[in-house]
C-alpha cells in the first residue's frame, strides 16, 4: 500500500532556531517528491519539488532532502520566523499512472514561539 | 499570487440545501482536481478532471458532483447537505509540462453545515 508518514506530528521551536521535519514513503514505483507549506485555513503552496535523481534542493531558508534508496526525505528550515508556523505537507508522486497521482503525509504542525 | 480562485472562502449552510463550490484556474491547465481535507488529516481526493467534459471520481467517495463545461471552471455540487459534509475543500490543478507537473492548489472553502 502507498503510504506517506511524517514526523513529528507537531513540533514547537523557538524564533531563530533551526529545525528538520521527516517524511517516510512507500510510494511505487516513485516519480518525485514534494514539500508543501500550508498556513490555517488556506490551501498549500508549493516549497519544492525533487525528482529521483536529486537528493537536495532548497529554496531561502528550506532546504529539502531526498534518499531515494531509503526512501526518506527532509525538511530543514534554517533561522525560523514567527511566519513559519504552519502545517508541512510531504506529497510524494509515483510514476504508475497519467493522472501523476499524489499521496499525501498528514503533516507536521511547526509552531514558532517568539 | 493565485492563480486557481476558490469561492466561497467560508459557508455555513444548512442541512438539506443544495451548494455550489466554485473553483476557477486561468493558467490553460487541463487537469483539475477537488480534495477533501478535514483538520489534521491528510488530502483525499474526491474528483478530478483531464479535460473539457472529463470527470472522474477519486478514492473517496463522496456524494458531491462535479463538472468540466470549461477548461477553467471546475464547480463542485453538493444536491442536500448534511453535517457530514462539513469539511474544507481544496481545488487544485496541474500542467501538462514536463514532469515533475506543476501541482497548484486554491486558498480552500470552509464548508460548515448545520
Amino acid at each position: 500500500k502507498n503510504q506517506v508518514e511524517q514526523s513529528p506530528q507537531s513540533l514547537i521551536i523557538l524564533e531563530g532556531k533551526n529545525c528538520t521535519l521527516q517524511c517516510n514513503y512507500t510510494v511505487s514505483p516513485f516519480s518525485n517528491l514534494r514539500w508543501y507549506k500550508q498556513d490555517t485555513g488556506r490551501g498549500p503552496v508549493s516549497l519544492t519539488i525533487m525528482t529521483f535523481s536529486e537528493n537536495t534542493k532548497s529554496n531561502g531558508r528550506y532546504t529539502a532532502t531526498l534518499d531515494a534508496d531509503t526512501k526518506q526525505s527532509s525538511l530543514h528550515i534554517t533561522a525560523s520566523q514567527l511566519s513559519d508556523s504552519a502545517s508541512y505537507i510531504c506529497v510524494v508522486s509515483d510514476r504508475g499512472s497519467t493522472l501523476g497521482r499524489l499521496y499525501f503525509g498528514r503533516g507536521t504542525q511547526l509552531t514558532v514561539w517568539p | 499570487e493565485a492563480d486557481i480562485y476558490q469561492t466561497p472562502r467560508y459557508l455555513v449552510i444548512g442541512t438539506g440545501k443544495k451548494i455550489t463550490l466554485e473553483c476557477s484556474q486561468t493558467m490553460g491547465h487541463d487537469k483539475m482536481y477537488w480534495y477533501q481535507q478535514d483538520p489534521g488529516m491528510e488530502l483525499h481526493l474526491i474528483h478530478y478532471s483531464y479535460g473539457v467534459n472529463s470527470t472522474e471520481k477519486g478514492d473517496l467517495s463522496s456524494e458531491s458532483t462535479v463538472s468540466r463545461i470549461r477548461t477553467e471552471h471546475f464547480p463542485l455540487t453538493l444536491e442536500s447537505a448534511r453535517p457530514s459534509h462539513t469539511s474544507q475543500y481544496l481545488c487544485a490543478s496541474s500542467d501538462q509540462g514536463s514532469a515533475p507537473y506543476g501541482y497548484t492548489f486554491g486558498s480552500g472553502t470552509r464548508l460548515t453545515v448545520v
